[in-house]
Parts: structure tokens; sequence; C-alpha cells
């Protein structure tokens, strides 16, 4: 258990729907990255944060958004939803950012939208 | 040039044999290269990892050897063991932010 947690597990919803992933980071740890993983693209960064602010963008689609919230957990909200956007989304935390600390991945939750 | 190219896509290996794993970067900024290790239904666990002032890099079975010139690493599973039968992802990140450039992942299965 790496001490992230996700919510939900698993998710299925219908095409053009909104939903909303929850990721608790480890104790203490202040930056959140945010992970998807399917078939054709592997895995790929989409966002970080740290300590509430947002400091990195990767492939992140303009329907998808993300924050972090005072009490450090983060949510990836995922709208207007395609069935290309079906795969699994990690969630990762680490102490800092800029140091060679250690990324600690959260279970994921699985997206399926039909 | 945020690439990471990893190879081979699956690898089969009898039980005590060794595996390895190779990737190739592109960017030279990059400054820190972990080996992540998948089980079906988990999310990815770091394995170890290597910084480019070192060319290798050992724990326990686990050893990576780094090539800064040619811009390659490698992992290498010595004594492998069914348990190690898992999906392996090499990546890459920047100093700056720590976002994590993964390879394609190869599919390791050890035979007992």
């Amino acid at each position: 258990d790496s001490g992230v947690t996700q919510t939900p597990k698993h998710l299925i919803t219908a095409t053009g729907q909104r939903v909303t992933l929850r990721c608790s980071p480890r104790s203490g740890d202040l930056s959140v990255y945010w992970y998807q993983q399917s078939l054709d693209q592997g895995l790929q960064f989409l966002i970080q944060y740290y300590n509430g602010e947002e400091r990195a963008k990767g492939n992140i689609l303009e329907r998808f958004s993300a924050q972090q919230f005072p009490d450090l957990h983060s949510e990836l909200n995922l709208s207007s939803l395609e069935l290309g956007d079906s795969a699994l989304y990690f969630c990762a935390s680490s102490v800092g950012q800029g140091e060679y600390n250690e990324q600690f991945f959260g279970p994921g939750t699985r997206l399926t939208v039909l | 040039q945020q690439q990471v190219k990893q190879s081979p896509q699956s690898l089969i290996v009898q039980k005590g044999g060794i595996s390895i794993i190779n990737c190739a970067y592109e960017n030279t900024a990059f400054d820190y290269f972990p080996w992540y290790q998948q089980f079906p239904g988990k999310g990815p666990a770091l394995l170890i990892a290597i910084r480019p002032d070192v060319s290798e890099k050992k724990e326990g079975r686990f050893t990576i050897s780094f090539n800064k010139s040619a811009k390659q690493f490698s992992l290498h599973i010595m004594d492998s063991q069914p348990g190690d039968s898992a999906t392996y992802f090499c990546a890459a990140s920047l100093l700056l932010t720590r976002q994590l450039t993964f390879g394609s992942g190869t599919q390791l299965t050890v035979l007992p």
C-alpha cells in the first residue's frame, strides 16, 4: 500500500457526461501528479500541483481540469467525455519538487465511457 | 524530444535467468531515471532509480546500467523469479517539475 488513496476505483459513464476523480496524497506530501494510462498512449503525465498551485501541464485536454485543495487532496475533472477517454487514471504524490524524491502511485481509477 | 523508447515489448525468461530491458532517451535535460514495476490492477511502484552522474546502481537482484553518452539505460534482473512477472516501465524526469515521461512498458514473464 503506497499510502495514496483514489476514489472511486471504477467509474462507468456515458459519452458527454462529466466525472470527478479524487486523490488523497500520502501524509506530508505536497506534490500531486495525475497520469493517464491507456493501451494506445501508455502512461502519460497530465498535470502537477504543488501545495495548491499548478506547477506543470502535460498532455491534458482542455476538457480536463484539476485542482488541489488546502487539505492537499486533489480532484481531476473530466467533462464532455468521449469513448477515447476510457483509461486508468493514476494519482501520484511526492514530498516536494525539484528533488530526487520518489513518486508514490495510488491504485488508480478505471474510467469506462460507453 | 520528450520521448523515452523502451524495448522489448515483451520478454519471457526461465526462472533463474537474467532479464534485460533497455531504454533510450533524447532529451539531455533529463536528470533522473527511475524504473517502475506494475502488477495487474495496481499502480506503478518504484523499483530502482539512477542519476546521470552514476554509471551503475545495484539494489539486490536489480541493477541499472546508465550510458550518458549513448543516452541509454537498462534494467537487469538477476536470478529472475516467477514473482517478478509484471510490467516494467522505464521513465525519465526533469529537475524543475519531476513529471515522469514513461517508456511504453515491457511485460516480463518468468517461467517456473
